[in-house]
C-alpha cells in the first residue's frame, strides 16, 4: 500500500531533550517536506526535500534540523527542543516539486514539550 | 512573504444548506490545490486547478479558480455530516523561490444533522 509513515505518533517530552520524529514514504517520491499544524495557522512548511542530499529551508526552519540521506527517508530533528514546538507535525511526499503535484501526508506526529 | 488567506475561519450549518470558503493569495499563483483534513486526521488532496477561469467539479463540490489566478473557492452544495472536516488551500510560491508550498489557515465546517 502506498503511504507515508511517521513515528513516533505521540511524544511528550521535557525541554532540551534531543528527538527525532521519522519520515518514511514507499512511493519513489522525490520531494518530501515537513509541516507544523497549529490551531489558526493552518500548516507552515518547516523543511523540504527536493531529492537526496537536497534540502532547503521553509516558512519556519529555526529550532529544526532535517537530513535525506535515503530517497524514501526524511527525519525532522530537535536538537533541543522547546515548549514552543509543541504542535501537530506532518510529513508530506509528492512525486517531484510542490507544485503540480498532489502531496501525499503521513498521519501526524502529536508533540507536547514541557 | 506570500500569504494565502482563507475566510471563513469557521462556519456553523445545517445539514442540507450549502457552504463555500474562499483563498486569497497576495501573488499571482502559478496553481492552486485544495486539501480536506477529517477531524483526528491528515490532510487529503482534492483537487488542483491551473488556468485561469477554471472550475471543476466533484460530485456536490465544485472549485473555481480566479481569472487573475490570486483567488479561488470551493463551494458544497447540500451539506451532508460526511463533509465535516478543515479545507484548506495551497499554492506554491513564485517560481524563483522554488517549491515552498504556502497553506491558508483553513475553513472549519462544522454539519448539524
Amino acid at each position: 500500500e502506498a503511504q507515508v509513515t511517521q513515528n513516533p505518533r505521540y511524544l511528550i517530552t521535557v525541554t532540551g531533550k534531543k528527538l527525532t520524529v521519522t519520515c518514511s514514504q514507499n512511493m519513489n517520491h522525490e520531494y518530501m517536506s515537513w509541516y507544523r499544524q497549529d490551531p489558526g495557522l493552518g500548516l507552515r512548511q518547516i523543511y523540504y526535500s527536493m531529492n537526496v542530499e537536497v534540502t532547503d529551508k521553509g516558512d519556519v526552519p529555526e529550532g529544526y534540523k532535517v537530513s535525506r540521506k535515503e530517497k524514501r527517508n526524511f527525519p525532522l530533528i530537535l536538537e533541543s527542543p522547546s515548549p514552543n514546538q509543541t504542535s501537530l507535525y506532518f510529513c508530506a511526499s509528492s512525486l517531484r516539486t510542490a507544485s503540480y503535484n498532489e502531496q501525499f501526508f503521513g498521519p501526524g506526529t502529536r508533540l507536547t514539550v514541557l | 512573504g506570500q500569504q494565502v488567506m482563507q475566510i471563513p475561519q469557521y462556519q456553523h450549518v445545517q445539514e442540507g444548506e450549502d457552504f463555500t470558503t474562499y483563498c486569497n493569495s497576495s501573488t499571482t499563483l502559478s496553481n492552486i490545490q485544495w486539501y480536506k483534513q477529517r477531524p483526528g486526521g491528515h490532510p487529503v488532496f482534492l483537487i488542483q486547478l491551473v488556468k485561469s477561469g477554471e472550475v471543476k467539479k466533484q460530485k456536490r463540490l465544485t472549485f473555481q479558480f480566479g481569472e487573475a489566478k490570486k483567488n479561488s473557492s470551493l463551494h458544497i452544495t447540500a451539506t451532508q455530516t460526511t463533509d465535516v472536516g478543515t479545507y484548506f488551500c495551497a499554492g506554491p510560491t513564485a517560481p524563483l523561490y522554488g517549491n515552498k508550498l504556502v497553506f491558508g489557515a483553513g475553513t472549519i465546517l462544522r454539519v448539524k444533522s
